[in-house]
């Protein structure tokens, strides 16, 4: 079965600082990867995706994560935090037969000035 | 907009009740997604529709639960004899084959 962890409920970062957000898959066969964020009553919306080719994707609002095979994450970092950054974040896999998405429990990230 | 778009935000019902929820996809969307997502809780899958065809549900869907996409077009959702346990945000989302899933805004229900 396929499954993501996201092993932090929170992760609290200073403005201008650097951000992890951790992730970890269970899949058989190649892992279609994705990061979305949810703010307060509102969807779900997409960052970025990993279906194969370069570990380091880029997304939105200079969003990065890192695809590592050996270590199965998928972390989403960015450089330099913003307030604005703060929300719930969701790492999910895609299932290949159905598309459906499989979500972590999703990481609250709280970015203070 | 032409995002994805659900009705209403959100409802309030008694147990017992039944209610009926609708997404509209973005129209040239072939493939229409619901997700139910519980207070600190990941969105969960319940089903998908690929153009007017029920292909998968979950077994989260309990026989209280329908969901119908007749056309090919927008869904409804509806839940028959509501329960607290059914007290969720309930989330919609459409993509073109399997590619990128756009969400729609969600439908809070609260069963009281």
């Amino acid at each position: 079965a396929q499954s993501v962890a996201q092993p932090e409920d929170q992760v609290n970062v200073a403005e201008g600082n650097p951000l992890t957000v951790k992730c970890t898959y269970s899949v058989s066969g190649n892992p279609y990867l994705f990061w979305y964020v949810q703010y307060p009553n509102r969807g779900l919306q997409f960052l970025l995706k990993y279906i194969t080719g370069d570990n380091l994707v880029k997304g939105s609002y200079g969003f990065e994560a890192e695809f590592n095979k050996s270590q199965t994450s998928f972390h989403l970092k960015k450089p330099s935090a913003l307030v604005s950054d703060s929300a719930l974040y969701f790492c999910a896999v895609r299932s290949s037969n159905t598309g459906k998405l499989i979500f972590g429990q999703g990481t609250t990230l709280q970015v203070k000035p | 907009d032409t995002g994805v778009s659900q009705d209403p935000r959100h409802k309030i019902t008694k147990r017992g009740q039944n209610v009926t929820f609708r997404c509209d996809p973005i129209s040239e969307h072939n493939r229409l997604y619901w997700y139910r997502q519980t207070l600190g809780q990941g969105p969960e899958f319940l089903t998908y529709f690929q153009n007017e065809a029920q292909l998968e549900k979950s077994r989260l869907l309990s026989d209280r639960f329908s969901a119908e996409r007749p056309k090919g077009s927008f869904s409804t959702l509806e839940i028959q004899r509501t329960e607290q346990g059914d007290s969720a945000m309930y989330l919609c989302a459409s993509s073109l084959e399997a590619r990128k899933q756009f969400f729609g805004p969600g439908t809070r229900l609260t069963v009281l």
